[in-house]
Order: C-alpha cells, then sequence, then structure tokens
C-alpha cells in the first residue's frame, strides 16, 4: 500500500516569513496530491491539491509543487499569518482511499 | 445545509461497553470513510464504503464494524471499548467512484471518544 512521509512534524515561522512542507510517497501509480489543514478542535480540511499531469499550482499565497519522478510534494506558504497557525497534513492516493502524512504543526507568531 | 455531520460529536463511556456513531452526508457522494485521530494527530483509514459496499478494511480490531445502510449514511458500531480506542473518529465522505481518479474528501466535525 501507498506510504507517506511528511516532514517536518512541527514548524515555527515569524509572520510575513514563508513557510515549507515536504511530503514524500511510495507507489509511484498515486496521481493524487491533497493538502488539509486542521485548525484546533476542528474538522481537517482541504487547501489545495495537485494532481500527477501538474508539475505546479498556485492559489494565492499558497501554492503546491509535485516531483513524479523523486515522488516528492511540497507545500510553500508565503507571507505567512497568525491565521495560518494549524496542523497541515498532505495525502497521496490513486483510485483508492487517501493515505496521509503524520502532519505539521505551523506556528506563525506574531 | 451541513454537508458530512457526524453524532455524538462527544462520547465519554466506560471500558466493556458498545457504543455507535452516526455518519450523514447531503452531498450525493458515492464514498464514505471512516478515520481515526490519535492523540498524536496521526490520520489513519479505518474504513472505505463505495455506494454501500466495503472497499477498505484496514487493520483494525474486528470489535469495530461499520455498516451502511444507504449511500447517505455510514455508521461505525464499536463493541467491548478498550482504553485505548481513546480517539477523534471522523467521517468523511467524497464522490470518487471505484475505478475513477479520487477527488476531495469532505470531513465530518469529528466525534471525540473517550474510554474510562
Amino acid at each position: 500500500g501507498e506510504n507517506v512521509e511528511q516532514h517536518p512534524s512541527t514548524l515555527s515561522v515569524q509572520e510575513g516569513d514563508s513557510a515549507v512542507i515536504k511530503c514524500t510517497y511510495s507507489d509511484s501509480a498515486s496521481n493524487y496530491f491533497p493538502w488539509y489543514k486542521q485548525e484546533l478542535g476542528k474538522r481537517p480540511q482541504l487547501i489545495i491539491d495537485i494532481r500527477s499531469n501538474v508539475g505546479e499550482k498556485k492559489d494565492q499565497r499558497i501554492a503546491v509543487t509535485l516531483n513524479k519522478t523523486a515522488k516528492h510534494f511540497s507545500l510553500h506558504i508565503t507571507e505567512t499569518q497568525p491565521e495560518d497557525s494549524a496542523v497541515y497534513f498532505c495525502a497521496a492516493s490513486q483510485y483508492s482511499t487517501l493515505t496521509f502524512g503524520k502532519g505539521t504543526m505551523l506556528l506563525v507568531s506574531p | 445545509d451541513t454537508a458530512v455531520s457526524q453524532t455524538p460529536k462527544y462520547l465519554v463511556t466506560q471500558m466493556g461497553n458498545d457504543k455507535s456513531i452516526k455518519c450523514e452526508q447531503n452531498l450525493g457522494h458515492d464514498t464514505m470513510y471512516w478515520y481515526k485521530q490519535d492523540s498524536k494527530k496521526f490520520l489513519k483509514i479505518m474504513f472505505s464504503y463505495n455506494n454501500k459496499e466495503l472497499i477498505i478494511n484496514e487493520t483494525v480490531p474486528n470489535r469495530f464494524s461499520p455498516k451502511s445502510p444507504d449511500k447517505a449514511h455510514l455508521n461505525l458500531h464499536i463493541n467491548s471499548l478498550e482504553l485505548g480506542d481513546s480517539a477523534v473518529y471522523f467521517c468523511a465522505s467524497s464522490p470518487s467512484r471505484v475505478g475513477a481518479p479520487n477527488t476531495e474528501a469532505f470531513f465530518g466535525q469529528g466525534t471525540r471518544l473517550t474510554v474510562v
């Protein structure tokens, strides 16, 4: 089955800095890579996703890059704000259920 | 207009009891899931149902039994609860169909189960 590794487990940045979270996956057949944000006590919610036919996708301050050859993908958040503080999960799948990474707790200090 | 709703939100119960968590989605999705989130925040798939049929059954104790009476509902019944079952359980749904590319999963608000 699919195995997703996510790093770092905790990331602390100052407001305005950029944050990068990296994930690797094991199944070369995986073709869908979403990122979820989970605020404290809330449900995970999709913030951006990318499919394997695309190398990069951007949505305002958030971007995701995918390197299929190396089997890794990354989340980039620019100009971080305190409200970006949350746990971020990457995931990978082909046709079946999403396999999640173990999460990154992002702390943005004012 | 809640998309994926699960009840109860909190559940405190004694070891050995049997309990159920209910989940309903009004999005018309074909696929529903149960995930377990432990104290370290790791989200682990437990079950996946597509059109009322079990698709994935990860390595979970057989004390956990999902039931899907129809496409919009996926309930989770847990027998003989143990301390280690304490976690947050999330129901989710997605429009994914078997054999088709996967898409976004929408999560319920979670059920925090505490076994004492």
